[in-house]
């Protein structure tokens, strides 16, 4: 079977660094995906990883083990605009992406 | 920009009768576009998987004579959701991949919010 784990929820400040975990159980593995959602809106691309290591893109940066079946994004000097759902996605064999259930991030001043 | 367009961003209907969603690629030729269904606080599930000029690829449990799907043209894809019913209810989310590598993001549409009464 497939499973992509997140946690349900964070909180954190503003200012401060948050990281997301997920884990994933797939039959096949072409890369992983973070989007960020806001309520009521399409989801957006944050990140890429194929290769196990850090992917760094400003305040954010996302990590790779592809033998641990292990991921996370790092979101840095916290904004409240951060507040958002992220989504883990794993590309499974190159088509279409099978998402996990999202982590509800609420940025507190 | 938007790379993919959804049309409409809302959509009320009475149960029984027939909705159809349209998503389009803008600037880029998709032969294969996904439409994925979100319940609120779930998800994205992916439904079917539209390909142009053939039939669409539908992930188990969801039914095809329910949900039909029809890629006619290398820019639109459409879902018709038949006979709705109040269960329907759902942010139905189209994308596409801009460009042909596999590590190509998936670029989505704004959604349809289906409300069924």
């Amino acid at each position: 079977g497939q499973n992509i784990d997140q946690p349900t929820e964070m909180t954190a400040t503003e200012g401060a660094i948050v990281q997301i975990n997920c884990t994933y159980q797939t039959s096949g593995f072409n890369g992983l995906f973070w989007y960020q959602q806001h309520a009521g809106e399409a989801p957006t691309f944050l990140s890429y990883n194929v290769l196990d290591g850090l992917e760094e893109k400003g305040r954010f940066s996302s990590f790779l083990s592809r033998s641990k079946g292990y991921s996370y994004l790092l979101l840095k000097e916290l904004q409240m605009k951060d507040s958002a759902s992220y989504l883990c996605a794993v590309n499974q064999a190159g088509t279409a992406l099978i998402f996990g259930k999202g982590t509800t991030l609420s940025v507190s001043s | 920009g938007a790379v993919v367009s959804q049309h409409p961003s809302r959509v009320i209907c009475k149960s029984g009768t027939s909705v159809k969603i349209e998503c389009r690629s803008l600037d880029f030729q998709a032969t294969t576009m996904f439409w994925y269904r979100q319940f609120p606080k779930q998800s994205l599930m992916l439904m079917a998987t539209s390909n142009e000029g053939s039939k669409a690829t539908y992930e188990q449990g969801v039914e095809k004579d329910k949900f039909l799907i029809n890629h006619a043209s290398l820019t639109l894809s459409t879902l018709t959701v038949t006979s709705a019913h109040p269960e329907d209810s759902s942010f139905y989310i189209c994308s596409a991949r801009k460009g042909s590598s596999y590590n190509s993001p998936l670029h989505f549409g704004n959604g349809t919010r289906l409300t069924v009464t």
